[in-house]
């Protein structure tokens, strides 16, 4: 059974980076594309971006100039880094894996709260 | 970006009920259309996949149908643990975007 479990800092000051890694277990991070949504607190659902196991990325352009999403196949990681962050970025961090053919996501990370605050 | 709007944002209903809630995207997305259900504190479950596959383990009341602009989701009779918010999500094109959520509230 595959999973996933995101890491990293629960709180971030602002102007600050934020860095998240997701860790898969159960399966190789091989074959499919690996994305981060985000949450704010009472909202709906927001697409960051996502990386295919080979390296490409594809990130959401109302994000594109603070987002870096990165792979590493040999720990079966994906990382998560935006920059410049503000209160708007205070949000539950989701890492989750889609499927190549329909682009649905099946597998979820549990989230992270990530709050920006001084 | 193609835009996602569903309707109604909440609904109330009771045990049994039959439900259907719609989903409309801002142009064609063929069939590219995926529905979740969040419970509060919860990540997202995937109920349906490619507008009208059911994913593996979700009960049989779920069903969806729908192409190019629009979806709709079906619970045939609901049961207490359905009560939750409920997404749709366009995978035709990036920026995937997902609907605004529609909260089910027990009556």
């Amino acid at each position: 059974q595959v999973q996933l479990q995101e890491s990293g800092p629960g709180l971030v000051k602002p102007s600050e980076t934020l860095s998240l890694t997701c860790t898969v277990s159960g399966g190789s991070i091989s074959s499919y594309y690996w994305s981060w949504i985000r949450q704010p607190p009472g909202k709906g659902l927001e697409w960051i971006g996502y990386i295919y196991y080979s390296g490409s990325t594809n990130y959401n352009p109302s994000l594109k100039s603070r987002v870096t999403i990165s792979v590493d196949t040999s720990k079966n990681q994906f990382s998560l880094k935006l920059s410049s962050v503000t209160a708007a970025d205070t949000a539950v961090y989701y890492c989750a894996r889609a499927d190549a053919a329909y682009g649905d996501y099946e597998y979820w990370g549990q989230g992270t709260l990530v709050t920006v605050s001084s | 970006d193609i835009q996602m709007t569903q309707s109604p944002s909440s609904l109330s209903a009771s045990v049994g009920d039959r439900v259907t809630i719609t989903c409309r995207a801002s142009q064609s997305i063929s069939s590219y259309l995926n529905w979740y259900q969040q419970k509060p504190g919860k990540a997202p479950k995937l109920l349906i996949y490619a507008a009208s596959s059911l994913q593996s383990g979700v009960p049989s009341r779920f069903s969806g149908s729908g192409s190019g602009t629009d979806f709709t989701l079906t619970i045939s009779s609901l049961q207490p643990e359905d009560f939750a918010t409920y997404y749709c999500q366009q995978s035709y094109s990036t920026p995937r975007t997902f609907g605004q959520g529609t909260r089910l509230e027990i009556k």
